[in-house]
């Protein structure tokens, strides 16, 4: 079965300092992996998307997601981070009906 | 552009009352349309989906049910609801045919009292 693992309920960093959020993800063939963010009380937004090509992929709000295959991973990055980032971050990957989730991973950037 | 739509945005409901909450896409055709549930925590648990009008696949028995009466319209019921049932409600769509790139709605917060 296609699962992610998010190994993180929480990232703290400070603003303007690097932030990196982990998921490894267990797939059979190709891996199709998702990030989406999610603000308080708020639906689930995309962020970005790896498919195939480039193992670094770039999305919304200046983050970036890096691709490795050897360590199953698919990390979510922001060179700079801010405080508006601070959020629920939930990987996923396709399962057969619908993707599958991360158990998500709460981003606190202080000021 | 495509939207999505969920109302309402909050309800707060008796125990034993009846459920209705209501979504809706616009400007795409034949989605697979998607009820979550997200508890106090953060995990997201998916209870329905559907490909197609009157399609329902659940995921998760429970003392829910969903309906697709129009081609981009889902709705969500409960003749009785339980505490149980409190949490922050999540309709999601993509293209036909595809699991990719969900995209949510807004949420309604259930409270059960």
């Amino acid at each position: 079965a296609q699962s992610v693992a998010q190994p993180e309920d929480q990232v703290n960093v400070a603003e303007g300092n690097p932030l990196t959020v982990k998921c490894t993800y267990s797939v059979s063939g190709n891996p199709y992996l998702f990030w989406y963010v999610q603000y308080p009380n708020r639906g689930l937004q995309f962020l970005l998307k790896y498919i195939t090509g480039d193992n670094l992929v770039k999305g919304s709000y200046g983050f970036e997601a890096e691709f490795n295959k050897s360590q199953t991973s698919f990390h979510l990055k922001k060179p700079s981070a801010l405080v508006s980032d601070s959020a629920l971050y939930f990987c996923a990957v396709p399962g057969y009906s619908t993707l599958t989730f991360g158990k998500g991973t709460m981003l606190l950037v202080s000021p | 552009s495509q939207t999505i739509h969920q109302w309402p945005a909050t309800l707060v409901q008796p125990v034993g009352s009846p459920l209705s909450l209501e979504c809706t896409v616009e400007g795409t055709s034949n989605p697979n349309l998607y009820w979550y549930r997200q508890a106090a925590g953060r995990g997201l648990q998916l209870l329905f989906y559907s490909v197609g009008i009157g399609q329902i696949s659940s995921e998760v028995p429970q003392n829910l049910s969903a309906s697709r009466p129009q081609d981009r319209q889902f709705i969500l019921s409960s003749k009785k609801l339980l505490l149980s049932d409190s949490g922050f409600y999540l309709c999601a769509w993509t293209p036909g045919g595809t699991v990719y790139e969900q995209y949510f709605g807004p949420g309604t917060r259930l409270t059960v009292t």
